[in-house]
């Protein structure tokens, strides 16, 4: 089993809807980070999340440390929007933070 | 410069060949990753240089690769006697690193083919 599960590997929506990416892990963690990969093109930083929430513009991430889950919101989806979205976890080795463990990521397609 | 910058941007290599793939990481940040997709695949990890910590190599698929990383910044990523399934775009990825939790930055990737 993976250390971090995304789901669903695979979406389609049409513009304007709301959009759920979630990723669940088993390790602890110090930090999640939330990466976007256009296809073709390099990969961005969303989000960097170690508790509670943020917001950044219609890209809402979330955070639960008790369930080890977080999730990626996208509000009022454009087909701009269409890209893989990699959730990462750093892992926490007892006081020494290390190597970053990914996701296998979820392809967004949003229809106009 | 601005963000981290790899060359070269596409490589093809012939089978057996060696090749060196470059970073330069942002300066100031500590921490350097180097991970690899291939098509249609997830970030594999390659490697993690923090500081002057001894690297974490545990994600080297073969003692053909090596990474090295002179005076804290540039790395090299080494692929020896090269294979067709060393085919794949390398990325590398920089932070502020330690046990700071920043946000990543990536490379625009060497995109490696062997023929």
């Amino acid at each position: 089993k993976n250390e971090v599960e995304q789901s669903p590997q695979n979406l389609t929506a049409q513009e304007g809807e709301f959009i759920t990416i979630n990723c669940s892990y088993s390790v602890g963690i110090s930090a999640l980070h939330w990466l976007q990969q256009h296809p073709g093109g390099g990969i961005v930083s969303l989000f960097m999340l170690s508790s509670g929430k943020k917001k950044h513009g219609r890209l809402i991430a979330t955070i639960n440390i008790q369930e080890k889950h977080s999730s990626l919101h996208i509000t009022a989806s454009h087909p701009r929007d269409s890209a893989v979205y990699i959730c990462a976890v750093r892992r926490y080795y007892g006081g020494a933070t290390n190597k970053l463990i990914f996701g296998t990521g979820t392809l967004l397609a949003v229809q106009p | 410069g601005a963000g981290v910058s790899q060359s070269p941007s596409n490589k093809v290599t012939e089978k057996g060949k060696d090749v060196e793939l470059r970073c330069d990481p942002i300066s100031g940040h500590t921490a350097l990753y180097w991970y690899r997709q291939s098509l249609g695949q997830g970030l594999e990890f390659l490697i993690y240089f923090q500081g002057n910590s001894a690297p974490d190599k545990s994600g080297l698929p073969s003692d053909r690769f090596s990474a090295e990383r002179t005076g804290g910044s540039v790395s090299t990523l080494t692929i020896q006697r090269t294979q067709q399934e060393d085919s794949a775009v390398y990325l590398c990825a920089s932070s502020l690193g330690g046990r700071r939790n920043s946000p990543l930055h990536f490379g625009n990737g060497t995109r490696l083919t062997v023929t």
